[in-house]
């Protein structure tokens, strides 16, 4: 059965960078597609980007083309987001997801990390 | 990008009552392949969202069958056959049909009356 734990809680100033961490255990990353996704304080669900298995490729919604990275260290099974620029609107949980088929959506939810972007 | 609207937003229901939750997608979620990508989740209150529903009308391992979904084209519908306590939270509605991007209904709040 397939476990994601993350990074804790973050603050951060206008400007800088995040990097959350989502480390996989019960499978390996390679058996899934890693999602990212996030959720503003009392506002809905946003698709971050996610791996694409039949590309073999990460996608990221345009909304964060340019500002997004999402990598994978397969020797420990830890995904990671990192996100850039950061403005106070970045202020959410971040969740990691994964999906054995990217269109059945995320089966699999870590517990989700909150970043606070405040000056 | 394909629009997800759920309705209504808010939903209170009593204890042991039905309720239902519609989402309707701005383009047919049929896929290629036969297959329609419509997905329902649940984010009960301080809790991660959990998936309880995969193309339309699969339940999730674990998930009580008095959860269903339907639907067909643009139109869906989870139904909740009796209302239970532990049912309260957000339900959202999700498309994997055009993806990328995966997009998300905004949310139907489900309370107790």
């Amino acid at each position: 059965q397939v476990q994601l734990v993350q990074s804790g809680a973050e603050v951060k100033k206008p400007g800088a960078s995040v990097k959350v961490s989502c480390k996989v255990s019960g499978y390996t990353l390679t058996e899934l597609s890693m999602h990212w996704v996030r959720q503003a304080p009392g506002k809905g669900l946003e698709w971050m980007g996610g791996f694409d298995p039949e590309d073999g490729e990460t996608i990221y919604a345009q909304k964060f083309q340019g500002r997004v990275t999402m990598t994978e260290d397969t020797s420990t099974d830890t995904a990671y987001m990192e996100l850039s620029s950061l403005r106070s609107e970045d202020t959410a949980v971040y969740y990691c997801a994964t999906s054995t088929i990217p269109r059945n959506g995320m089966d699999v939810w870590g517990q989700g990390t909150t970043v606070t972007v405040s000056s | 990008d394909v629009v997800m609207t759920q309705s209504p937003l808010s939903l209170p229901v009593t204890l042991g009552q039905p309720a239902s939750i519609s989402c309707r997608s701005s383009q047919s979620l049929v896929y290629s392949d036969g297959n329609t990508y419509l997905n329902w989740f649940q984010q009960r209150p301080g809790q991660s969202p959990r998936r309880l529903i995969y193309k339309v009308s699969n339940r999730d391992s674990g998930v009580p069958d008095r959860f269903s979904g339907s639907g067909s084209g643009t139109d869906f519908t989870l139904k909740i056959s009796r209302v239970e306590a532990e049912d309260v939270g957000v339900y959202y509605c999700m498309q994997g049909t055009h993806w990328p991007p995966i997009t998300f209904g905004q949310g139907t709040r489900l309370e107790i009356k």
